[in-house]
């Protein structure tokens, strides 16, 4: 079946400090979304793609979708303590837009 | 207020007994779900319904039934619980837009422990 490869698994970085992973498909996605999940909470959306090439911010926050619509990538500049959290990509399985694949994460930590 | 709203949030349990977990949306859409996060944080797709019709059912035991009374609803019952079923799950909802635009909102998860 359909599977995203987020990459890296995990980071530990200094506040301050800028970030950048990345979601890999071998299929082609017509859509690539961010999610953030907090301890305990549900995945929050953070950014919603649907142009390949596409480059879009929300805050600290930018992603892109990738020209071969097999790859996506989200930055956050200047890390905060509050960015703390996994970080899911997302696009719709073969079987339609109702149903989301998720990438495993990248579980994201911040050295104060 | 809360959009996607879930209770419990927390579930013990014995291995056997059956249980519900309900959810709520208020955000007037037309699609709600069911998600499973096991312990390595994958999320996987349980059930998805429209209007209150079935339209996807993954590779779920039968022992767990979704039941829709309204579109604003969506609970999860899960009979004779195994140790297997241990997880939290994620309701969520989207409004269904141009083909492929697919946001889910998700509620804040039970988890679900069985003893």
């Amino acid at each position: 079946g359909q599977q995203l490869n987020q990459s890296p698994q995990s980071m530990f970085i200094q506040e301050g400090e800028d970030v950048s992973m990345n979601c890999t498909s071998s299929s082609i996605f017509n859509t690539w979304l961010w999610y953030k999940q907090d301890p305990g909470e549900g995945p929050v959306l953070l950014i919603a793609l649907y142009k390949a090439g596409e480059l879009t911010s929300n805050g600290r926050l930018t992603a892109q979708f990738g020209i071969t619509r097999k790859d996506s990538f989200l930055n956050i500049s200047a890390s905060i303590p509050s960015d703390v959290g996994i970080y899911f990509c997302a696009g719709p399985g073969i079987q339609g837009a109702q149903k989301l694949v998720f990438g495993q994460g990248t579980r994201l930590t911040i050295n104060p | 207020d809360t959009a996607v709203s879930q209770t419990p949030k927390y579930l013990v349990t014995q291995m056997g007994n059956d249980k519900s977990i309900k959810c709520e949306q208020n955000l007037g859409h037309d699609t709600m779900y069911w998600y499973k996060q096991d312990s390595k944080k994958f999320l996987k797709i349980m059930f998805s319904y429209n209007n209150k019709e079935l339209i996807i059912n993954e590779t779920v035991p039968n022992r767990f039934s979704p039941k829709s009374p309204d579109k604003a609803h969506l609970n999860l019952h899960i009979n004779s619980l195994e140790l297997g079923d241990s997880a939290v799950y994620f309701c969520a909802s989207s409004q269904d837009r141009r083909a492929g635009e697919n946001e889910q909102f998700f509620g804040p998860g039970t988890r679900l422990t069985v003893l």
